[in-house]
Parts: structure tokens; sequence; C-alpha cells
């Protein structure tokens, strides 16, 4: 079944630093892919998304592109805050219905 | 545009209880869905509703739990006979119409912890 893989947290990164956060899928079709994101004590948001191969999906300095041949969506940020500090998951939907499929979540701490 | 909003935040209930939830989502969202988030893992799709209709039911939503969208507006989810394994963070998200490209936004979640 379809299915998304995400690297495993926690990452810490100091400020300023380069983001990478992997993310690879499996899916049937032909489907969306988001980066949603919880802060401490708050839901789920969306980050980003990209619904068709080779789109960048960006917002708030996050980038990430829908690679097709390599099945990936990595998250990049070229210099975090403290503020980026959260949990972030991987998704795709609608590959096979309207569900949304979650990574397991990678947790980033960014220190000052 | 006021957001997902879920009824009560917190619930805690002793094992056996019956336990309900509630979710409002966006206006005019036609789309409604559940999932279920435990510690550490990522939100696992329960069920989704278009307008009043259950399309869509996972393996995961056991005889013990039936949703509801009467109205086709706000949602309820019923626990029954609550166990210990039920504890978690019940999200509830709406989208306009649904399909592949729709942005499902998500409440702040219901944390049910069964004693």
């Amino acid at each position: 079944g379809d299915s998304v893989t995400q690297m495993e947290g926690p990452v810490t990164l100091s400020e300023e630093a380069f983001l990478t956060i992997n993310c690879t899928y499996t899916a049937t079709g032909y489907p969306s892919l988001f980066w949603y994101v919880q802060y401490p004590g708050e839901g789920l948001q969306l980050l980003l998304k990209a619904t068709k191969a080779d789109d960048k999906g960006s917002n708030k300095g996050f980038e990430a592109t829908y690679r097709k041949e390599t099945t990936s969506f990595h998250l990049e940020k070229g210099s975090v805050q403290v503020s980026d500090s959260a949990v972030y998951f991987c998704a795709l939907g609608g590959s096979m219905g309207d569900k949304i499929i979650f990574g397991k979540g990678t947790r980033l701490h960014i220190l000052p | 545009d006021t957001g997902v909003s879920q009824d009560p935040r917190h619930k805690i209930t002793k094992r056996g209880q019956n336990v309900t939830f509630r979710c409002d989502p966006i206006s005019e969202h036609n789309r409604l869905y559940w999932y279920r988030q435990t510690l550490g893992q990522g939100p696992e799709f329960l069920t989704y509703f278009q307008n009043e209709a259950q399309l869509e039911k996972s393996r995961l939503l056991s005889d013990r739990f039936s949703a509801e969208r009467p109205k086709g507006s706000f949602s309820t989810l019923e626990i029954q006979r609550t166990e210990q394994g039920d504890s978690a963070m019940y999200l509830c998200a709406s989208s306009p119409q649904g399909g592949r490209t729709d942005t499902q936004y998500f409440g702040p979640g219901t944390r049910l912890t069964v004693l």
C-alpha cells in the first residue's frame, strides 16, 4: 500500500544552519505531496504542498520539490530560526482516495 | 474563517466508559475527516464524510467506533467501551471539496486518556 518514510529525529541544529529533512514515498497513481508542521502545543498546519511531478512547494523559507523519478519530497530551508523548532510531517494524498497518509514525523530542535 | 474546532480538548475516562467527541469544520467545507495520532507517530486515517455521507472507513475503526455527520455540518465520533489502547489524540480535518489536490485543514485535536 501507499506509504511515506521520513528521516528519524530528533534533528538538532544551530540557528542559521541549513536544514534538510528527507522524505520518500511509495504510491500508486499520482499523489499530491505535503509537508505539515506541528508547533509545540498547536495543531497540524499545512506548510507547503506540490500536486504534480517537478512542482516546487514553498512557504516561510521552506522548499520541497516533487521528484517522481526518485519518489522523494525532501524539505529544505537555507537558514533555520529558533522559531522553526517543531515536528514536521511528510504526507501524501489523493493516490487511493482522499485520505492523507503521514510519515512518523521528524522533531526539529534549533539552538540559539 | 474561524478554522476547525474540536470539543473537548481533553478527555479522561475510565476503561469501559463511552466517550463522544465533536468536530466543527470550516464553514462550507464539504469534506470532513477523522484521524488518530498516538505518541511519536503520524496521524492515521479513520474515516471521512462528503456532506452527510460516510464514504470510507479504515480497518482501524473497530465496531466500538462510530462517526456521524447528520446534517452535513458538525460531526461526532463516539467510542464505546473504551480501552486503554484507545488513548490517543483524535484529530478532525476539513476540506472544501476533497480530491487529490485539496488541502485538509486540521483542528487542535481531542486528547483522550483511558485509565
